[in-house]
């Protein structure tokens, strides 16, 4: 049981647009920065957004993050067959002082 | 560039041992925490330990507490955990991830050390 909680799966058309949730509380998502990550098939994650809403040089603008109160949003526009992976969210749980991720959401694009 | 390396996992017996390694380059290794994270085969990411830049502050998941430590040698720019007391649900691929500071973002990877637990 995680203590983030993510849809365990999302899919949309290439090309399209798809949100990816990730739902917390007051004392983890709603008191600290919030970061996605993308893994690809028998692969290491690999940072997408981080600090709610900040992207790496290498990400392309097609990924982008928010956050409001307890819950975190990953949006993917311009779907690509490439976009398949699972993707988690992560922070920090002040109270519990752990690290915790989402269950993961795995993307289908159709 | 960055590159984190993992060594030393491998197939250890219920109750066993085993010390994983995490070696870094391309960055100041002194000035970062560094974490690991374990994922099931098939299963989410798990969140194991952190450590600090100096290696005076620890924090451990409650599902490792008391049986695995995680430690640190910056003149050797490795990160290790030892993990004792290993039973089945410690098999998993085994990351090193670093972190800017406790509680920060992972920004960079190892490619994972597989722990297999069975007799």
């Amino acid at each position: 049981q995680s203590v983030l909680t993510q849809p365990p799966s999302v899919s949309a058309a290439p090309g399209q647009k798809v949100t990816i949730s990730c739902s917390g509380g007051s004392s983890n998502i709603g008191n600290n920065y919030v970061s996605w990550y993308q893994q690809l098939p028998g692969t290491a994650p690999k940072l997408l957004i981080y600090d709610n809403r900040k992207r790496p040089s290498d990400i392309p603008d097609r990924f982008s993050g928010s956050k409001s109160g307890t819950s975190a949003t990953l949006d993917i526009t311009g779907l690509q067959t490439g976009d398949e992976a699972d993707y988690y969210c992560g922070t920090w749980d002040s109270s519990l002082r752990i690290g915790v991720f989402g269950g993961g959401s795995r993307l289908t694009v159709l | 560039q960055v590159h984190l390396v993992e060594s030393g996992g491998g197939v250890v017996q219920p109750g066993g041992s085993l010390r994983l390694s995490c070696t870094a380059s391309g960055f100041m290794f002194s000035s970062y925490a560094m974490n690991w994270v374990r994922q099931a085969p098939g299963k989410g990411l798990e969140w194991v330990a952190v450590i600090s830049y100096d290696g005076v502050i620890k924090y451990y998941a409650d599902s490792v507490k008391g049986r695995f430590t995680i430690s640190r040698d910056n003149s050797m720019n490795t990160v290790y955990v030892q993990m004792n007391s290993l039973t089945a649900e410690d098999t998993a691929f085994y990351f090193c991830a670093r972190g800017h500071i406790i509680g920060a973002y992972f920004d960079f990877w190892g490619q994972g050390s597989l722990v297999t637990v069975s007799s």
